[in-house]
């Protein structure tokens, strides 16, 4: 299985500030057929499901604010809140879909500051 | 809009069967561009894949639990379910089903929507 590995595992972030997220996967997560990487993010809130941000390792998904963006290739991948709002306080994780099974990273808590 | 509610018992004894479903609305589980999938959350943990379904019933499961786990595809009554058979206390969690859009590997790409959960705790 792919091991996905999140650092750091906190992090508390001040109102307006930058909040960064690492993903580093075990193996490559990318496809050279069509150039796709195959790493999503989803943002888990208190007593909620996760809820999908980010796929293809940048492509934000449908009504998620843009201050949420995704970059990276490869094996290293990065979450960035570049302005973090009270409502973004959750727990974040990664995921690839690159072989089965597909895995999680184990989740990076953010807080307010 | 799409929406996934799962169903069933929350209190399962030690070695027997966790049984639950997954209604769709908004959405058809025949729908040939998405598998279906459940994911479970222990208490204050991480996420484990648990498999997925095709609307033809094919399916597609995390090996860790392959000999345990069945899931199928309801496609009348616009639901799936899974089936994971004796169960222990490390089986409690929050067991989430949700749509999976197909991709290069079939049953496997990102997970949206999601359903809210329902937690299955173990215990005699």
């Amino acid at each position: 299985d792919i091991v996905m590995t999140q650092s750091p595992d906190s992090l508390a972030v001040s109102l307006g500030e930058r909040a960064t997220i690492n993903c580093k996967s075990s193996q490559s997560v990318l496809y050279n057929s069509n150039n796709k990487n195959n790493l999503a993010w989803y943002q888990q809130k208190a007593g909620q499901s996760p809820k999908l941000l980010i796929y293809w390792a940048s492509t934000r998904e449908s009504g998620v604010p843009d201050r949420f963006s995704g970059s990276g290739s490869g094996t290293d991948f990065t979450l960035t809140i570049s302005s973090l709002q009270a409502e973004d306080v959750a727990v974040y994780y990664c995921q690839q879909s690159y072989t089965s099974p597909p895995t999680f990273g184990q989740g990076t808590k953010v807080e307010i500051k | 809009q799409l929406q996934l509610q799962e169903s069933g018992p929350g209190l399962v004894k030690p070695s027997e069967t966790l049984s639950l479903s997954c209604t769709v609305s908004g959405g058809s589980v025949s729908n040939v561009i998405y598998y279906w999938a459940w994911i479970r959350q222990p208490p204050g943990k991480g996420l484990e894949w648990i498999g997925s379904v095709y609307y033809s019933g094919d399916t597609f499961y995390n090996p860790a639990l392959k000999h345990r786990v069945t899931i199928s595809i309801d496609t009348p009554k616009n639901q799936f379910s899974l089936k994971l058979i004796s169960v222990t206390a490390a089986d409690t969690a929050f067991y989430y089903c949700a749509r999976v859009p197909r991709g290069v590997i079939r049953g496997v790409n990102w997970f949206d929507p999601w359903g809210q959960g329902t937690l299955v705790t173990v215990s005699s």
